[in-house]
């Protein structure tokens, strides 16, 4: 079945770029997303990216898609505290209808 | 911009009872989805829905059952509530194959 991987914890100074990765195992991707949970929260969509593009960039946000290796990334530029939050990659996958699988979610630590 | 409403942000329920979540959006979404999230398991899925009376196993649905009898509501029905089920549940909505769109979540404790 469909396997979606993160990392669990990423600190970072204030001011400095994150980084946040994820692999997944499902070929059929069609698209992909990254979702952001503050403290108390829902899921508040960020991005995505079809599958079959390798980069989008919106403001401060880089999504990179190597379909290759299967591996996404987000990578936020000049961090701030309000961006430390939960961070989520999702998938959904052909003949999954709008289904999504999840990551375990990435804690984004921004320190002063 | 799209508004999905869960009932309850915070919910103490005991063993046995019968438990209702709520879930409404504002979108006619077609689609609506529940998850529930615990700590280094990510999002999972329960139940989820394409259409008015229809309903679909997730990847978890033991122990829940669901219900959408209107459109722009769906709920998620705990039996008998055991304590294994105490989490946080997100109700979520979409329109195609347009990205989900989330509620605030709920977060259930069973006593």
């Amino acid at each position: 079945g469909e396997d979606v991987e993160q990392s669990l914890f990423l600190s970072v100074r204030e001011g400095d770029s994150s980084v946040i990765n994820c692999t997944y195992t499902d070929s059929s991707s069609t698209y992909l997303y990254w979702y952001k949970q503050e403290p108390g929260a829902g899921l508040q969509l960020l991005t995505y990216i079809f599958s079959n593009m390798d980069m989008k960039q919106d403001q401060r946000l880089t999504v990179l898609l190597n379909k290759k290796d299967k591996h996404l990334s987000l990578r936020i530029a000049d961090t701030q505290t309000g961006d430390s939050a939960i961070y989520f990659c999702a998938e959904t996958f052909t003949g999954g209808g709008n289904k999504l699988t999840f990551g375990t979610g990435t804690q984004l630590k921004v320190e002063l | 911009d799209v508004k999905v409403t869960q009932s309850s942000r915070y919910l103490v329920k005991r063993t046995g009872e019968k438990v209702f979540l709520e879930c409404v959006q504002d979108m006619d979404h077609e689609n609506m989805f529940w998850y529930r999230q615990d700590p280094g398991l990510g999002l999972r899925l329960i139940y989820f829905s394409y259409d008015v009376k229809m309903k679909e196993k997730g990847d978890i649905p033991e122990g829940y059952s669901v219900s959408r009898e209107k459109k722009e509501r769906f709920s998620l029905i705990l039996e008998s509530a055991s304590t294994n089920q105490t989490s946080m549940y997100l109700c979520a909505s979409s329109s195609g194959e347009q990205p989900q769109h989330f509620g605030d979540g709920t977060r259930l404790s069973i006593l």
